[in-house]
């Protein structure tokens, strides 16, 4: 079965400091994807980032970074010298391939509400 | 780029009552998809279009629950004799299914509250 699991519900932290988000998920299928979205305040999901299994090489974009490790089923998220600009709930989101090719049917993990104080 | 687009942004109903949501993706977007959020939890995916084709279904999805794309570019959502159980935020995405890494992007969605 196929399971994301964010284990922080609720993080804050101080400008400037950073943070790493935990994500951890459970899949059968070797072809895999791994996403993370962010939600603010006005409910929309922005789309942060995209991993497919094959590819556990590390990203770095600006402030922010992720660590892919196949060998404990995880995708952190790293932010770096945090922003108030950064408060939101961010998800892990899981996708298994298809035979149809959608890649968009999504487990979400439940997740964590990041609050970055002035 | 306009972005995903849904209406209404809120809506609210009695039990029993029917409602329909709409959403219209990108332009150029083929694939369309349909999630429910409620409080505190993530988005859980419903159903999917590749253009007018409903592709897939989840069990969430009751017989209650009908989904439409007619022409392949806005889709309707509805759900009728509505209970409180259905009351969520309805979150509309789509995708370009000839991008190699397919992308979602959402709309702000349809907060739904039945009393």
């Amino acid at each position: 079965a196929q399971k994301v699991t964010q284990a922080q519900t609720e993080i804050s932290v101080v400008e400037k400091e950073d943070v790493t988000l935990d994500c951890v998920y459970e899949t059968r299928d070797t072809t895999y994807y791994l996403f993370w979205y962010k939600q603010p305040p006005s409910g929309e999901l922005v789309f942060l980032i995209r991993r497919n299994s094959f590819d556990e090489q590390n990203e770095i974009s600006g402030r922010y970074s992720w660590n892919f490790q196949k060998s404990t089923s995880s995708f952190n998220f790293t932010i770096t010298a945090s922003q108030v600009v950064d408060s939101a709930v961010y998800f892990c989101a899981l996708s298994e391939w298809n035979y149809g090719g959608s890649q968009g049917n999504l487990i979400f993990g439940k997740g964590t509400k990041l609050s970055v104080k002035p | 780029d306009t972005g995903v687009s849904q209406n209404p942004r809120h809506k609210i109903t009695k039990r029993g009552q029917n409602v329909t949501f709409r959403c219209d993706p990108i332009s150029e977007h083929n694939r369309l998809y349909w999630y429910r959020q409620t409080l505190g939890q993530g988005p859980e995916f419903l159903t999917y279009f590749q253009n007018e084709a409903q592709l897939e279904k989840s069990r969430l999805l009751s017989d209650r629950f009908s989904a439409e794309r007619p022409k392949g570019s806005f889709s309707t959502l509805e759900i009728q004799r509505t209970e409180q159980g259905d009351s969520a935020m309805y979150l509309c995405a789509s995708s370009h299914s000839s991008a190699t890494n397919e992308k979602l992007f959402f709309g702000s969605g349809t907060q739904l509250s039945v009393l």
